[in-house]
């Protein structure tokens, strides 16, 4: 079975202050994508990324930067310089099935805060 | 600008009634989708849908039904069976035939059943 584990529930930091949010992951599929969702208050969710499982090149958009590990199975999020914009709930997924794309395991979700 | 539209935000149903809530896309895409979020749970499938006029269970089916009569539209029932209505709807889309294609979600219904 599919899982996603974001352990995080809430983080709080002051603005300007790094943030890295955890994601672990267990999949039995050898091809598989990663993904991240913001999720401000509006509810709406937004993408941000996504990573497919033969790809584990790190990334920076910005101030965000991922971190793909296949050995620990981990796709770490770090937001740099936070602003209270940034606050939000953020989730990790995870592709499953093969029948249809948009099957997605989500995490629980992590609650950023940033305070001025 | 493109887009996926879910009305009404806010909705407020006594228990034991059907409710029906909206999704329609603009983005031209064939698979929708309904998830529903609830506090600390992140998000759960209910129902998709990769064509028109067909559909598939996601993970928690029961007590849901939809329809797929038109590509633009993808409608989720509430049916009195559900046992714990009470939970942010989101319905969302994406290109079939791209296995890598990102899922657009709309803003959400928040259904409240009392």
């Amino acid at each position: 079975a599919q899982k996603v584990t974001q352990a995080q529930t809430e983080i709080s930091v002051v603005e300007k202050e790094d943030v890295t949010l955890d994601c672990v992951y267990e999949t039995r599929d050898t091809t598989y994508y990663l993904f991240w969702y913001k999720q401000p208050p509006s509810g709406e969710l937004v993408f941000l990324i996504r990573r497919n499982s033969f790809d584990e090149q790190n990334e920076i958009s910005g101030r965000y930067s991922w971190n793909f590990q296949k050995s620990t199975s981990s796709f770490n999020f770090t937001i740099t310089a936070s602003q209270v914009v940034d606050s939000a709930v953020y989730f990790c997924a995870l592709s499953k099935g093969t029948d249809s794309w948009g099957k997605l395991q989500f995490g629980a979700g992590t609650q950023v805060v940033v305070t001025p | 600008d493109g887009g996926i539209t879910q009305s009404p935000k806010y909705l407020f149903r006594k228990e034991g009634q059907n409710v029906t809530l909206s999704c329609e896309q603009n983005l031209n895409h064939d698979a929708m989708y309904w998830y529903r979020q609830d506090p600390g749970q992140g998000l759960r499938l209910i129902y998709y849908s990769q064509i028109v006029n067909d559909f598939q269970k996601g993970d928690i089916a029961e007590g849901y039904s939809v329809s797929r009569e038109k590509k633009e539209s993808f409608p989720l029932t509430v049916t009195s069976a559900q046992k714990n209505p009470t939970a942010f709807y989101l319905c969302a889309s994406s290109p079939s035939d791209r296995r890598d294609s990102p899922l657009h979600f709309g803003n959400g219904t928040r259904l409240t059943v009392t």
